[in-house]
């Protein structure tokens, strides 16, 4: 069975500061990816990375970037710099190779003030 | 990204009706379409499979025969919430796989309310 384990239910910073999400998740697959997704107020689901479970690289994309260690089966996300539109709920994600029916963690509900 | 629409994107119903859902891939062909079911300040959770020309599969605990899925053609799915209770009231959200793509996107999102 999977499971994606997001501890952190909220987090509130200050814009500019930093922000690192966290994400556990359990598999018996030895090949199988990794998301993240952003889900602003608005609802629709926003795709932000998918990881193969071969590629440790760690990854960084403008101000967000993911620190992936399978030693720790951990898939974390920090953003960098944060600004008030960060503010939204993020999920990790994961699934079986070539299949995308995904199990999400409960969620992390951002919220960066001015 | 590839491109999924979702119509529509909120609806009221009464109690008793029928309310369909559409989910459309507009630029690729999606065999593999997926239906989750958001409850306020939850996460999502899979309700079942769509499987273009065949019988989805449904997550355990899903109903069948309340939630029926058809699809009927490469880049459409449809989700009848039939008989419709206020505890079905949730956000619906599909996604399409993309072929050979790097990951699956989702659809707007409707957010059902019965009353």
């Amino acid at each position: 069975a999977q499971k994606v384990t997001q501890a952190q239910t909220e987090i509130s910073v200050v814009e500019k500061e930093d922000v690192t999400l966290d994400c556990v998740y359990e598999t018996r697959d030895t090949t199988y990816y990794l998301f993240w997704y952003k889900q602003p107020p608005s609802g629709e689901l926003v795709f932000l990375i998918r990881r193969n479970s071969f590629d440790e690289q760690n990854e960084i994309s403008g101000r967000y970037s993911w620190n992936f260690q399978k030693s720790t089966s951990s898939f974390n996300f920090t953003i960098t710099a944060s600004q008030v539109v960060d503010s939204a709920v993020y999920f990790c994600a994961l699934s079986e190779p070539y299949d995308y029916k995904l199990s999400f963690g409960a969620g992390t509900t951002v919220t960066v003030r001015a | 990204g590839a491109v999924v629409s979702q119509h529509p994107s909120r609806v009221i119903c009464k109690s008793g009706t029928s309310v369909k859902i559409e989910c459309r891939s507009l630029d690729f062909q999606a065999t593999t379409m997926f239906w989750y079911r958001q409850f306020p300040k939850q996460s999502l959770m899979l309700m079942a499979t769509s499987n273009e020309g065949s019988k989805a599969t449904y997550e355990q605990g899903v109903e069948k025969d309340k939630f029926l899925i058809n699809h009927a053609s490469l880049t459409l799915s449809t989700l009848t919430v039939t008989s419709a209770h206020p505890e079905d009231s949730s956000f619906y959200i599909c996604s399409a796989r993309v072929p050979q793509g790097e990951a699956a996107f989702f659809g707007q999102g409707t957010r059902l309310t019965v009353v």
